[in-house]
């Protein structure tokens, strides 16, 4: 099972501020998957970033891969309060290792 | 509309007494998974399936019983729930597997007492 890390575990803001949100390991991915999770709903894919280095933006979510693969970051730009969640970060490799270990996840509130 | 369907999605029961929650998609995907989410645990995978009559253990099988009959249909089963499987559950199915991403279920919030 491939162990990923994700920080900060909790995150309070105010609308309008940035934040950056973390996923590390000590294992190379192929690629990797973000999911957001809001309260009393499952989670929803939001990104898979497959190439090292990869930048890729979803409004104002900016997602990137590590040079290494072993990381990943998820930026948002002026929060809004329809960004409070969960944040969840999961190892997207093909082939037949299908056991999937999502991380702890970063909640994030974002106060109006 | 493509979904993944749990049901009941609140259900409180007794130590012991066999139940099942049901899990169905419509999306014709091969893999199903089941996970339960707990306060600073995460979410946990206790079975998947890749697909009709295959099924294997993830992180937390112990005290879950699955079966993949059809395609569509992943019931969770617990024969004999003790408190400590009081959590939230999701079901989630996926094309062929991780690398295509997961639709998850809406959640089934099990309380045994």
């Amino acid at each position: 099972t491939q162990l990923l890390e994700q920080s900060p575990q909790f995150l309070s803001i105010q609308e309008g501020e940035n934040l950056t949100v973390y996923c590390n390991s000590s294992s190379v991915f192929s690629s990797l998957q973000w999911y957001r999770q809001e309260p009393g709903e499952g989670p929803v894919l939001l990104v898979t970033v497959v190439t090292g280095g990869e930048v890729k933006k979803l409004k104002r979510l900016t997602f990137q891969f590590g040079d290494a693969r072993k990381d990943s970051s998820l930026h948002i730009t002026a929060a809004q309060p329809g960004d409070t969640g969960l944040y969840l970060c999961a190892p997207a490799d093909s082939g037949g290792y299908q056991k999937v270990t999502f991380g702890i996840g970063t909640k994030l509130q974002v106060i109006p | 509309e493509a979904q993944v369907t749990q049901n009941p999605r609140y259900l409180i029961t007794v130590t012991g007494k066999k139940l099942t929650v049901t899990c169905s998609q419509n999306m014709n995907h091969e893999y199903m998974s089941w996970y339960r989410q707990d306060p600073g645990l995460g979410l946990r995978q206790i079975y998947y399936s890749m697909n009709v009559e295959v099924t294997d253990k993830g992180d937390v099988p112990e005290g879950y019983k699955v079966s993949r009959k059809e395609k569509r249909n992943f019931p969770l089963i617990l024969e004999s729930p003790s408190p400590n499987q009081t959590s939230l559950y999701f079901c989630a199915s996926s094309l062929t597997g991780r690398k295509d991403g997961y639709t998850f279920g809406s959640g089934t919030r099990l309380t045994v007492v």
